[in-house]
């Protein structure tokens, strides 16, 4: 496609549900990046793809959070046993460039709710 | 502390009336400075990068300047177009970008 797809936009999900956000890159784009947002803050990082090998998840803030990119293009994040503090958008990007760079593209978000 | 701090938080201008938006810094070994443009409910879009101090760089009414401890966005005759969240993000070596919260530009006719 033209650009980062993300889907679904809005998930609504009781506490303790399980969520999967789904993330279609640029085709082509090598690397791949899953950022947290608050309402008022800035993206914070979650974890980095390069191709489907997962470099740097440092940013998970917890075994409940899970990504995976298995053929090195759509990527899933999976959230387990949702929180409240869970709500927040769910970013994705993607750049052609290899490695840690900053020029990124970034997807529309999903924004997920945890009641 | 914060790593990255921009200000200020929330920006009003009228049409025309230029400014400028601070973005300060407390990382070292920079590998890169860079600005995005939030628009409510979409993601970040890129605007510049920067990599060193003196370095400018020039996109239609925007002009992205850095020094070794913070960056400016100056806004010249700024258009109701402009509105956005401005965001300021660092990158050093080895680690994913650090974003700022981020400053609210309105413009009003």
């Amino acid at each position: 496609g033209a650009g980062v797809s993300q889907s679904p936009r809005y998930k609504v999900a009781k506490r303790g549900q399980d969520v999967a956000l789904r993330c279609d890159p640029i085709s082509g784009h090598v690397s791949l990046f899953w950022y947290q947002q608050a309402l008022g803050q800035g993206p914070e990082f979650l974890t980095y793809f390069q191709n489907e090998a997962q470099l740097d998840k440092s940013g998970l803030p917890s075994d409940r959070f899970f990504a995976e990119r298995p053929e090195g293009s759509v990527s899933t994040l999976k959230i387990q046993r949702t929180q409240q503090e869970d709500s927040a958008v769910y970013l994705c990007a993607s750049s052609f460039q290899a490695g840690n760079t900053g020029e990124l593209f970034f997807g529309e978000g999903s924004r997920l709710t945890v009641l | 502390e914060d790593q990255v701090t921009q200000s200020p938080e929330a920006l009003r201008l009228q049409e025309g009336e230029s400014s400028s938006l601070n973005c300060s810094y407390t990382v070292s070994g920079l590998r890169g400075l860079f600005w995005y443009r939030q628009d409510p409910g979409k993601g970040p879009e890129f605007l510049f990068t920067l990599y060193s101090a003196g370095e400018e760089k020039e996109k239609e009414r925007l002009k992205a300047t850095l020094t070794k401890k913070e960056s400016f966005l100056h806004i010249t005759a700024p258009k109701p177009e402009d509105s956005a969240t401005y965001l300021c993000a660092v990158r050093e070596a080895g680690t994913a970008l650090i974003f700022g919260k981020g400053t609210t530009l309105s413009v009003s006719s």
